[in-house]
Order: C-alpha cells, then structure tokens, then sequence
C-alpha cells in the first residue's frame, strides 16, 4: 500500500515534443504529490508538487495532472528541451509525517 | 541559496567496517532525512528525525544504522558494520515542514561502495 508505481522506466521524446509520465498510488491516505528532477551525481530537487483539491498544476512547461477516483496522477512536459533529460520521480506523502515514498524513476532523453 | 551539504562526497571501505556519513542541513530546518539509491535504481527511504527523535525508520534502517544529531548542525548517518549491499548513494534531505506539507531539500549524496 505504500508503494507509488511509476511508468514509463525510460522515455526517448524529440525535441519540442510532449514528455508524459505516469504514476499510481493504493493508499487513499497520500495527499501530496511532488515530481522530483535528477540530474546524474545530484540529488533529486523538488519540479512541482500537487494536493488532491485541484485536478490539474501548471508551472511553466511542466504540468500535474491528478485523477483522485484513478489514484493516478501524471507529469507533463510541454516543448521538452535537451536540458529536460533527466531522471524524474514521482512521489507521495501524506500529511501527518509519513515518509515521502518514491516511485522506480523514469529515465527522459530528449533529443535534439 | 542555502543548501544540504553532505560529506564525503565517495567513500571505499571493507565489509564488516563502521562508516559515518555526515550531513549538514539547512539551518532553519527542522525535519531531516536520509535516503538511499542504489545504482540505477530508486530513492529509498531510511529514516526521518524530528525533534531529537526518529519519527520514522524504513525496514531497511536495522539495528546496523543508526542516527544522530550530535552539535546542532549536523546530521549523521552510522552503518556499524558494512555489508557489500550497503553499496549505495545515500542522500540527506531536510525540510522546514513535514514531508507531507513541504518541499524536501536534498545534498548530492555521498556515495558508499563497500568491498
């Protein structure tokens, strides 16, 4: 139950394209759902996060799409650039402390 | 920008040695982590630390770890004796809310490779 299934493992977009990944949860608990960005030999930093009041979170190129009844939730980059390629992570907490736990990562490659 | 220093940055020991991974969060922080990824893999939780207290600890984090804040500013992970899957980077975080509420900031990790 607490674990967050991510899917796609890797992703191969060209330049300008849409970057989608997806992620699902079990535990009804979670309430707060950050998208993490690795870049290799750094630690993960925060992209953009979402609470389940709202459906969708738009910053910029980067879009969360929430689907509360699916307990599914996605990552969307718009106009993906070759400065995009990195390793993202969904994750899940809740708000009474819980851990924040990480799903298996989706390895992006935007080529150029 | 204040930032998670963590220290060393790679270090190589024997199986069955004690190993200190220091960290030093940012300083208005009250929460702290650590977490660990194996090559390749994902982000695993170990610990979390509130309050001069785990708050929280993974079945990963066994009697072999252990944590402490021993001066106020930093945050050390102990592995009592090493195995080699302990071979890992291992990242602190900290967050001035919980992990429910508030972004994670997280060091460059100090990566563990044990022999």
């Amino acid at each position: 139950q607490q674990q967050v299934k991510q899917s796609p493992q890797s992703l191969i977009v060209q330049k300008g394209g849409i970057s989608i990944i997806n992620c699902a949860y079990e535990n009804t608990a979670f309430d707060y759902f950050p998208w993490y960005q690795q870049f290799p030999g750094k630690g993960p930093a925060l992209l953009i996060a979402i609470r389940p009041d709202v459906s969708e979170k738009k910053e910029g190129r980067f879009t969360i799409s929430f689907n509360k009844s699916a307990k599914q939730f996605s990552l969307h980059i718009m106009d993906s650039q070759p400065g995009d390629s990195a390793t993202y992570f969904c994750a899940a907490s809740d708000q009474a402390g819980t851990a924040l736990i990480f799903g298996k990562g989706t390895t992006l490659s935007v080529s150029s | 920008e204040p930032e998670v220093t963590q220290t060393p940055s790679h270090q190589v020991t024997q199986m069955g040695q004690e190993v200190i991974l220091r960290c030093v969060p940012i300083s208005n922080h009250l929460y702290f982590y650590w977490y660990r990824q194996i090559l390749g893999q994902k982000v695993e939780f170990l610990v979390s630390f509130y309050n001069n207290e785990i708050s929280e600890k993974s079945e990963i984090f066994d009697d072999q770890f252990s944590v402490e804040r021993p001066d106020g500013s930093n945050f050390t992970l102990k592995i009592r004796s090493t195995k080699l899957e302990d071979s890992a980077m291992y990242f602190c975080a900290s967050s001035e809310l919980g992990s429910g509420t508030g972004e994670l900031f997280f060091g460059e990790g100090s990566r563990l490779t044990v022999l």
